[in-house]
């Protein structure tokens, strides 16, 4: 158990609705990053978000947008779901966020998310 | 561009044999550190082991033994005297410090598959 929490596990829904995945980071963790898993595009980096502020932003669509609460708590939501939206989505958490005090990442479970 | 190879897509061996992932990396950066990753089929993401560019030293940890070289790029990863419980998708992985996160850039993953 990585200490990183995902809800839910599992998300199926239809094109065109929006969803909202929910990760907690391990305790004293500042950062928290996004990632989608998709059979074609395999592991892509989204976006990070450390103490509360956007870090960094990777393969990201506008439908989708995040955000870390002042718990530290990120929420990821996606809108306007396509049928390529269907991944399993990772969140990683990490004491610090930046190239001077570089930490691993640990992975949450992920939310597999399902659109027909 | 960074970028990440994982040549190997699958390889199967039976269980007691030694094993070698192969990982090759592309980065303009000086400093940049790798990673190797486990995801077993429960599909979580296990964190395996962190380098930094500075330290060429290879390193072993049980049955596990990678090696680094920056001469040829490549962040190799040993199984020595596999076991079915190895058997997962291994996931190398690249970040640059020069970045202003630290998201992870990674391989398509290589999936292991011991038998006994």
């Amino acid at each position: 158990d990585s200490g990183v929490t995902q809800t839910p596990k599992h998300l199926i829904t239809a094109t065109g609705q929006r969803v909202t995945l929910r990760c907690s980071p391990r305790s004293g963790d500042l950062s928290v990053y996004w990632y989608q898993q998709s059979l074609d595009q395999g592991l892509q980096f989204l976006i990070q978000y450390y103490n509360g502020e956007e870090r960094a932003k990777g393969n990201i669509l506008e439908r989708f947008s995040a955000q870390q609460f002042p718990d530290l708590h990120s929420e990821l939501n996606l809108s306007s779901l396509e049928l390529g939206d269907s991944a399993l989505y990772f969140c990683a958490s990490s004491v610090a966020g930046d190239r001077i005090s570089y930490n691993e990442q640990f992975f949450g479970p992920g939310t597999r998310l399902t659109v027909l | 561009a960074q970028k990440v190879t994982q040549a190997q897509t699958e390889i199967s061996v039976v269980e007691k044999e030694d094993v070698t992932l192969d990982c090759v990396y592309e980065t303009r950066d000086t400093t940049y550190y790798l990673f190797w990753y486990k995801q077993p089929p429960s599909g979580e993401l296990v964190f395996l082991i962190r380098r930094n560019s500075f330290d060429e030293q290879n390193e072993i940890s049980g049955r596990y033994s990678w090696n680094f070289q920056k001469s040829t790029s490549s962040f190799n990863f040993t199984i020595t005297a596999s076991q079915v419980v190895d058997s997962a998708v291994y996931f190398c992985a690249l970040s640059e410090a020069r970045q202003a996160g630290t998201a992870l850039i990674f391989g398509k993953g290589t999936t292991l598959s011991v038998s006994s």
